[in-house]
Parts: C-alpha cells; structure tokens; sequence
C-alpha cells in the first residue's frame, strides 16, 4: 500500500544514546516532514526537506540531525538523548498541490529513560 | 506572538447531532486552512483544505468555514456518528513559500450512541 513507512514504532533510550528514525515514502512527494507530538502541544516541526538535497530547521531543531538520502528517505537522529526528547515522532511527505494534503506515517513513540 | 487554538476540552454530543470545532490563530496570515483526523495511537489523516479566498468548503457530511477577518475555522461534521469520534486538527499554511504547516493541539470528539 502506498504511504509512509516509520520505523520502529517503540524505542527506549537511556539518556546520551544516540539513534536515528527511518522514514521512507512511496508516492514521488517532495517534500517530507519531521514533527513531535507532546500531550497538550500539538504536533511541533523539527526539521522539514523541500527536495531532495535540502533540509531546513523548524520550530524545535535543538538534539536533532536530519538526512534526505534520496527522495524516498528522510531520517532523524538524536545524537545524544534527553528525558526532554521523550514523544512521538511523525514522518509526513506532501506533493506540490496542497489541497491533498500530507500523509503521515503511524508514528514512533520514543522514550528517553 | 503566534497562536493556533482550539478547544482542549472534548467535545461530547449524541449520535445524529451536529458536531462544530472551531481553530483560531492570531499573528498568522495563512493561504489556507487544513483539517485533519486522529485516531489513538495513528498518524493524522487529511480532511479537507480550505483557502483564503474560500468562505466555505463541504465533503460529505464535512463542511469547514473560514473567515480571515475573524482568523477562525469552523469544523462542522453533520448526522454524527460514533465511528466519528476522534482528535480533529487544524493546519495553518502558506504563510511562505514552503509547504510546511502550523498545527494546532486538537481538539478531541466523542460521539455517543
């Protein structure tokens, strides 16, 4: 089925481990999204990549890195985690025409002990 | 400072009625307005898109309204149902030129049979 593909969906880290989310799409987007989702809080952009070969920060880039291998992939990665970086990660891609909106993954619900 | 709001208390209505969720921002000039749907423990899912220039827009029994002067967007979703009940999120866009979004918190709906 065409989508987004997450993994994994559960990780727990201890503090100062690093680890890097996977994100790849099927559908030729774009442009491909990185959020957090806090209780109470939204989903809040980390880093976003308008093509492939671009990345930009957004509104919460602090502890993260992010990757566009090729147009299919965007990863994440937590150099060194923090009890703050506890959430739930979305990996979305979007085509040109805005009224299709974005497709998100199913998510990964990390947690930083 | 910029702002997206929605209700975060739950919205509780019987089956058959009409269910409204409001989003306002401040401090934003969006091109348009988005809706999206989530379920427990999924990604969001689009809805609907709605533009600047777009007083109202329906898909089903959707329909979305925005007014700029009053920088509000109205969800309504008509005969509810059950299967209905979800977190609605609201998306602002188009404030540059990438296609990233603003989303608000969601505001969560329950349905009763």
């Amino acid at each position: 089925n065409a989508g987004v593909t997450q993994t994994p969906k559960f990780q727990v880290l201890k503090t100062g481990q690093s680890m890097t989310l996977q994100c790849a799409q099927d559908m030729n987007h774009n442009s491909m999204y990185w959020y957090r989702q806090d209780p109470g809080m939204g989903l809040r952009l980390i880093y976003y990549s308008a093509s492939e070969g671009t990345t930009d920060k957004g509104e919460v880039p602090n502890g993260y890195n992010v990757s566009r291998l090729n147009k299919r992939e965007f990863s994440l990665r937590l150099e060194s985690a923090a009890p703050s970086q506890t959430s739930v990660y979305f990996c979305a891609s979007s085509p040109p025409d805005v009224s299709k909106g974005y497709t998100f993954g199913s998510g990964t619900r990390l947690t930083v002990v | 400072s910029q702002k997206i709001e929605q209700n975060s208390e739950a919205l509780n209505i019987q089956e058959g009625k009409t269910a409204t969720l409001t989003c306002n921002y401040t401090n934003y000039s969006p091109a348009y307005l988005q809706w999206y749907r989530q379920d427990p423990g999924r990604g969001p899912v689009f809805l609907l898109l709605i533009r600047e220039n777009e007083k109202e827009k329906r898909k089903e029994r959707l329909k979305v309204t925005f007014d700029t002067t009053l920088k509000q967007s109205l969800f309504h979703i008509t005969a509810s149902q059950p299967a209905d009940s979800a977190t609605y999120l609201c998306a602002l866009g188009g404030m540059d030129s990438s296609y990233k979004l603003i989303f608000g918190s969601g505001t969560r709906l329950l349905v009763r049979p």
